[in-house]
Protein backbone atom coordinates (compact mmCIF):
# COMPACT_ATOMS: atom_id res chain seq x y z
CA UNK A 1 0.00 0.00 0.00
CA UNK A 2 1.51 3.58 -0.99
CA UNK A 3 2.18 5.93 2.09
CA UNK A 4 0.65 9.36 2.55
CA UNK A 5 1.93 11.36 0.00
CA UNK A 6 2.45 15.79 -0.35
CA UNK A 7 2.91 17.77 -3.02
CA UNK A 8 4.56 19.92 -3.32
CA UNK A 9 7.59 18.85 -1.14
CA UNK A 10 9.45 22.22 -1.47
CA UNK A 11 8.18 25.91 -2.02
CA UNK A 12 9.11 29.03 -1.39
CA UNK A 13 6.84 32.17 -1.47
CA UNK A 14 7.03 35.34 -0.33
CA UNK A 15 5.32 37.68 2.28
CA UNK A 16 1.19 38.18 1.77
CA UNK A 17 1.09 35.91 -1.05
CA UNK A 18 -1.22 32.72 -0.23
CA UNK A 19 -0.19 29.08 -0.51
CA UNK A 20 -2.40 26.04 -1.07
CA UNK A 21 -0.65 21.98 0.16
CA UNK A 22 -1.95 18.84 -0.83
CA UNK A 23 -2.26 15.65 0.69
CA UNK A 24 -3.56 12.24 -0.33
CA UNK A 25 -3.87 9.82 2.49
CA UNK A 26 -3.65 6.15 2.39
CA UNK A 27 -5.71 4.27 0.57
CA UNK A 28 -8.91 3.75 2.75
CA UNK A 29 -7.89 6.32 5.37
CA UNK A 30 -10.93 8.92 5.91
CA UNK A 31 -9.16 10.67 8.60
CA UNK A 32 -6.98 13.43 7.43
CA UNK A 33 -5.47 15.29 10.29
CA UNK A 34 -2.65 18.33 10.07
CA UNK A 35 0.43 19.43 11.87
CA UNK A 36 3.36 22.49 11.37
CA UNK A 37 6.95 21.81 12.80
CA UNK A 38 9.27 24.41 13.41
CA UNK A 39 12.44 24.70 15.14
CA UNK A 40 10.98 27.03 17.68
CA UNK A 41 7.78 25.56 18.21
CA UNK A 42 8.20 21.89 17.75
CA UNK A 43 5.43 19.83 16.55
CA UNK A 44 1.94 21.39 16.79
CA UNK A 45 -1.46 20.23 15.69
CA UNK A 46 -3.21 22.60 12.84
CA UNK A 47 -6.60 20.42 12.16
CA UNK A 48 -8.43 17.50 11.67
CA UNK A 49 -10.75 16.16 8.69
CA UNK A 50 -13.37 12.96 8.61
CA UNK A 51 -15.42 12.42 6.06
CA UNK A 52 -14.93 16.33 4.33
CA UNK A 53 -16.15 17.52 7.41
CA UNK A 54 -13.58 19.92 10.02
CA UNK A 55 -13.66 17.85 13.68
CA UNK A 56 -11.11 19.20 15.54
CA UNK A 57 -8.83 22.38 15.32
CA UNK A 58 -5.60 23.73 16.93
CA UNK A 59 -4.67 27.03 18.19
CA UNK A 60 -3.73 28.52 14.83
CA UNK A 61 -5.27 31.88 13.52
CA UNK A 62 -8.02 31.59 10.66
CA UNK A 63 -5.55 32.44 8.29
CA UNK A 64 -4.78 28.86 8.21
CA UNK A 65 -7.49 26.24 6.36
CA UNK A 66 -8.57 23.41 4.98
CA UNK A 67 -10.84 21.41 3.27
CA UNK A 68 -11.09 17.25 2.58
CA UNK A 69 -12.66 16.24 -0.53
CA UNK A 70 -15.10 12.87 -0.89
CA UNK A 71 -12.10 11.06 -2.11
CA UNK A 72 -10.06 11.80 1.41
CA UNK A 73 -7.57 14.02 -0.26
CA UNK A 74 -7.00 17.00 1.66
CA UNK A 75 -5.62 20.31 1.20
CA UNK A 76 -4.77 23.40 3.62
CA UNK A 77 -4.34 26.51 2.84
CA UNK A 78 -2.56 29.43 4.14
CA UNK A 79 -3.27 33.36 2.94
CA UNK A 80 -1.37 36.33 3.54
CA UNK A 81 1.75 34.60 4.39
CA UNK A 82 4.17 35.87 6.92
CA UNK A 83 7.68 35.10 7.76
CA UNK A 84 6.10 32.92 10.89
CA UNK A 85 4.87 30.71 8.51
CA UNK A 86 8.04 28.66 7.36
CA UNK A 87 7.76 25.47 8.45
CA UNK A 88 7.64 22.02 7.79
CA UNK A 89 3.36 20.78 6.90
CA UNK A 90 2.72 17.28 7.58
CA UNK A 91 -0.18 15.76 7.03
CA UNK A 92 -1.05 12.54 8.82
CA UNK A 93 -3.89 9.85 7.89
CA UNK A 94 -5.86 7.30 9.74
CA UNK A 95 -8.14 4.83 9.15
CA UNK A 96 -10.86 6.79 11.60
CA UNK A 97 -9.72 9.46 13.91
CA UNK A 98 -9.34 7.47 17.07
CA UNK A 99 -6.68 4.93 14.84
CA UNK A 100 -2.98 5.01 14.64
CA UNK A 101 -1.98 8.09 12.64
CA UNK A 102 0.73 7.53 9.76
CA UNK A 103 2.64 10.25 8.67
CA UNK A 104 3.86 11.85 5.43
CA UNK A 105 7.23 12.87 4.34
CA UNK A 106 6.18 17.01 4.34
CA UNK A 107 6.14 20.07 2.76
CA UNK A 108 8.67 22.78 3.60
CA UNK A 109 7.79 25.90 2.76
CA UNK A 110 9.67 28.76 2.91
CA UNK A 111 8.20 32.44 3.29
CA UNK A 112 10.83 35.50 2.28
CA UNK B 1 -3.40 16.92 27.63
CA UNK B 2 -1.60 15.14 30.51
CA UNK B 3 2.62 16.22 30.09
CA UNK B 4 5.27 14.03 29.09
CA UNK B 5 9.16 14.74 30.18
CA UNK B 6 11.84 12.54 28.07
CA UNK B 7 15.49 13.50 28.25
CA UNK B 8 16.52 15.80 25.60
CA UNK B 9 18.95 13.57 24.25
CA UNK B 10 20.80 9.91 24.55
CA UNK B 11 23.79 7.95 22.85
CA UNK B 12 23.52 4.57 22.30
CA UNK B 13 26.70 2.44 20.53
CA UNK B 14 25.12 0.08 17.59
CA UNK B 15 24.00 -3.60 18.45
CA UNK B 16 23.37 -2.86 22.10
CA UNK B 17 19.99 -2.29 23.58
CA UNK B 18 18.40 0.95 24.10
CA UNK B 19 16.08 2.16 26.76
CA UNK B 20 14.54 5.64 26.55
CA UNK B 21 12.55 6.79 29.59
CA UNK B 22 9.26 8.80 29.77
CA UNK B 23 7.55 10.05 32.74
CA UNK B 24 3.71 10.76 32.88
CA UNK B 25 2.75 11.09 36.51
CA UNK B 26 -0.45 13.24 35.74
CA UNK B 27 -1.74 10.06 33.37
CA UNK B 28 -5.52 9.78 33.40
CA UNK B 29 -6.96 6.15 33.00
CA UNK B 30 -7.85 6.68 29.63
CA UNK B 31 -4.85 7.85 28.21
CA UNK B 32 -2.41 5.56 25.98
CA UNK B 33 1.41 6.13 25.76
CA UNK B 34 2.13 5.87 21.96
CA UNK B 35 6.02 6.29 20.92
CA UNK B 36 6.85 7.65 17.62
CA UNK B 37 10.37 8.78 15.69
CA UNK B 38 11.34 10.98 13.59
CA UNK B 39 14.23 10.31 11.06
CA UNK B 40 16.02 13.24 9.86
CA UNK B 41 14.23 15.07 6.84
CA UNK B 42 11.01 12.92 7.37
CA UNK B 43 7.42 12.72 8.66
CA UNK B 44 7.14 11.06 12.11
CA UNK B 45 6.26 7.07 12.09
CA UNK B 46 4.15 4.93 14.12
CA UNK B 47 7.07 2.88 16.87
CA UNK B 48 4.23 1.73 19.31
CA UNK B 49 1.35 1.69 21.97
CA UNK B 50 -0.02 0.91 25.19
CA UNK B 51 -2.47 1.28 27.96
CA UNK B 52 -1.31 -0.75 30.90
CA UNK B 53 0.24 -4.04 29.75
CA UNK B 54 4.10 -4.23 28.10
CA UNK B 55 4.21 -4.91 24.50
CA UNK B 56 6.01 -6.20 21.75
CA UNK B 57 6.31 -5.16 17.85
CA UNK B 58 8.93 -5.55 15.23
CA UNK B 59 10.26 -2.44 15.83
CA UNK B 60 10.45 -2.08 19.71
CA UNK B 61 9.00 -2.88 23.01
CA UNK B 62 7.46 -0.71 25.69
CA UNK B 63 7.62 -1.09 29.10
CA UNK B 64 4.69 0.65 31.09
CA UNK B 65 4.89 1.01 35.16
CA UNK B 66 3.14 -0.80 37.30
CA UNK B 67 1.64 2.52 38.63
CA UNK B 68 1.87 3.64 34.70
CA UNK B 69 3.35 7.40 35.71
CA UNK B 70 6.38 6.49 33.81
CA UNK B 71 7.15 4.07 30.92
CA UNK B 72 10.14 2.86 28.73
CA UNK B 73 10.43 2.11 25.02
CA UNK B 74 12.77 -0.47 24.16
CA UNK B 75 15.10 -0.87 21.29
CA UNK B 76 16.72 -4.59 21.58
CA UNK B 77 19.56 -3.84 18.81
CA UNK B 78 20.27 -0.41 18.35
CA UNK B 79 21.31 0.15 14.32
CA UNK B 80 22.39 3.37 12.84
CA UNK B 81 19.16 3.74 11.22
CA UNK B 82 17.07 4.45 14.72
CA UNK B 83 18.99 7.33 15.26
CA UNK B 84 16.06 9.98 15.42
CA UNK B 85 14.42 11.86 17.23
CA UNK B 86 11.55 9.67 19.79
CA UNK B 87 8.38 11.38 20.86
CA UNK B 88 6.51 9.80 23.86
CA UNK B 89 2.66 11.11 23.68
CA UNK B 90 -0.33 10.34 25.68
CA UNK B 91 -3.50 10.57 23.82
CA UNK B 92 -6.99 10.07 25.73
CA UNK B 93 -9.09 7.66 24.30
CA UNK B 94 -11.29 9.57 21.54
CA UNK B 95 -8.91 12.20 21.46
CA UNK B 96 -7.75 12.77 17.98
CA UNK B 97 -5.20 14.85 17.78
CA UNK B 98 -1.26 14.10 18.83
CA UNK B 99 0.40 16.53 20.93
CA UNK B 100 4.10 15.99 20.39
CA UNK B 101 6.89 17.47 23.22
CA UNK B 102 10.25 18.34 22.45
CA UNK B 103 11.38 14.31 22.49
CA UNK B 104 14.53 12.66 22.79
CA UNK B 105 17.48 13.07 20.38
CA UNK B 106 18.99 9.21 20.45
CA UNK B 107 22.76 9.09 18.47
CA UNK B 108 24.16 5.82 17.76
CA UNK B 109 27.37 5.27 17.36
CA UNK B 110 29.03 2.81 15.01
Amino acid sequence: KAGVTQTPRYLIKTRGQQVTLSCSPISGHRSVSWYQQTPGQGLQFLFEYFSETQRNKGNFPGRFSGRQFSNSRSEMNVSTLELGDSALYLCASSSDPAETQYFGPGTRLLVL
Amino acid sequence: DAKTTQPNSMESNEEEPVHLPCNHSTISGTDYIHWYRQLPSQGPEYVIHGLTSNVNNRMASLAIAEDRKSSTLILHRATLRDAAVYYCILRTTGRRALTFGSGTRLQVQP
